[in-house]
């Protein structure tokens, strides 16, 4: 049982730069989501997911894009990379319904925008 | 979006103090309130979900309060010890879709 994979671990992108943030449970959550993480901020949702072909935005959705197509895999797309976008980002999951489990979170990834 | 406020931001403790930080939120349409213990490098762990007024819950030493009512949660550590250096996170729930604002944290270091 692997919990939240999230890969890469690290990552450095030219400005201007897509890229992919890969989040795989294999816990058969519904709920999935995304967070980062700055200095002094604390952890802000960017967008989350309540099952296979839902999502929804969160406090701070502006530069990214998330798809649901199943429910093991909820991918954070970068559409034009930022330097206000280096940051460590955070997938979370857990099931739904009542709130009364604790998410899972990734191990993080730790993204750098020059 | 959800005002959720911690304090203290930190807190220095020697070994063996006990200590405790607070968590408000805003108490309409309250579903759940969940607490974090996250250590440096390290990824947030759950370490209660609270869903009712009045409700305690205990880990060891660790242990949360609730009160709906007026929207605060408090988070206790009897006899700290410096593996319990982390930041405490603290995150209501305010409908049964499984979205968590979080607070920005309480940074606690022990000193031995």
């Amino acid at each position: 049982n692997a919990g939240v994979t999230q890969t890469p671990k690290f990552q450095v992108l030219k400005t201007g730069q897509s890229m992919t943030l890969q989040c795989a449970q294999d816990m058969n959550h519904e709920y999935m989501s995304w967070y980062r993480q700055d200095p002094g901020m604390g952890l802000r949702l960017i967008h989350y997911s309540v099952g296979a072909g839902i999502t929804d935005q969160g406090e701070v959705p502006n530069g990214y894009n998330v798809s649901r197509s199943t429910t093991e895999d909820f991918p954070l797309r970068l559409l034009s990379a930022a330097p206000s976008q280096t940051s460590v980002y955070f997938c979370a999951s857990s099931y739904l319904g009542t709130l009364n489990y604790g998410y899972t979170f990734g191990s993080g990834t730790r993204l750098t925008v020059v | 979006i959800l005002n959720v406020e911690q304090s203290p931001q930190s807190l220095h403790v020697q070994e063996g103090d006990s200590t405790n930080f607070t968590c408000s939120f805003p108490s309409s349409n309250f579903y759940a309130l969940h607490w974090y213990r996250w250590e440096t490098a390290k990824s947030p762990e759950a370490l209660f979900v609270m869903t009712l007024n009045g409700d305690e819950k205990k880990k060891g030493r660790i242990s949360a309060t609730l009160n709906t009512k007026e929207g605060y949660s408090y988070l206790y550590i009897k006899g700290s010890q410096p593996e319990d250096s982390a930041t405490y996170l603290c995150a209501p729930g305010h409908n049964q879709g499984g979205k968590l604002i979080f607070g920005q944290g309480t940074e606690l270091s022990v000193k031995p």
